[in-house]
């Protein structure tokens, strides 16, 4: 088992764009978390998925953010009409039910809106 | 809102010095995690402490966990520049779901110089 992944890593954009990012959870996890990390911050909480219901969503999470888990392995967190206040790195952590304080991190995708 | 507060925010210090970081809260938690996160990279779980009172070693570094788990210390112990990073405390708040959803500080940014 390789981890979390995420992908891309890096995306530059312009604002008014839409962006969509990947999380590839480890495999046997059920639970999902989406965090944003700005710089000189730790990561705050943005959603959760157990399998692939969407159980929680931070008021971070305004209506142009997006998340889905359709079955219930990787998710997409997708960004429309991205503003400059979007720039952020956006990590996805994956966790088994029954050890949820175990959260496993992915390498983050550093988000760029000019 | 459930709020942790690390201090100190930036640390730059000697190889072979002593350190401690410390994590508050007002909140009760049911557990505290702390990470450690290299730029450009996710956060690396290092501990989770679950119980009042608990202490963990994990060769140089000794985590503490407080009495009323609400606040807990790192300390490392003859620091090297390997140590060098961004330290984070998380926590699951102890009036909350129970699904895993962390609260982050907001980091202490560590500097080891040879």
């Amino acid at each position: 088992d390789t981890g979390v992944s995420q992908d891309p890593r890096h995306k530059i954009t312009k604002r008014g764009q839409n962006v969509t990012f990947r999380c590839d959870p480890i495999s046997e996890h059920n639970r999902l978390y989406w965090y944003r990390q700005t710089l000189g911050q730790g990561p705050e909480f943005l959603t959760y998925f157990q399998n692939e219901a969407q159980l929680e969503k931070s008021r971070l999470l305004s209506d142009r953010f997006s998340a889905e888990r359709p079955k219930g392995s990787f998710s997409t967190l997708e960004i429309q009409r991205t503003e400059q206040g979007d720039s952020a790195m956006y990590l996805c952590a994956s966790s088994q039910q029954g050890t949820s304080l175990e959260q496993y991190f992915g390498p983050g995708t550093r988000l760029t809106v000019t | 809102t459930q709020l942790l507060e690390q201090s100190p925010q930036f640390l730059s210090i000697q190889e072979g010095e002593n350190l401690t970081v410390y994590c508050n809260s007002s909140s009760v938690f049911s557990s505290l995690q702390w990470y450690r996160q290299e730029p450009g990279e996710g956060p690396v779980l290092l501990v989770t402490v679950v119980t009042g009172g608990e202490v963990k070693k994990l060769k140089r570094l000794t985590f503490q966990f407080g009495d009323a788990r609400k606040d807990s210390s790192l300390h490392i112990t003859a620091a090297q520049p390997g140590d060098t990073g961004l330290y984070l405390c998380a926590g699951e708040y102890a009036g909350g779901t129970s699904y895993g959803k962390l609260t982050f500080g907001q980091g202490t940014i560590l500097t080891v110089h040879p």
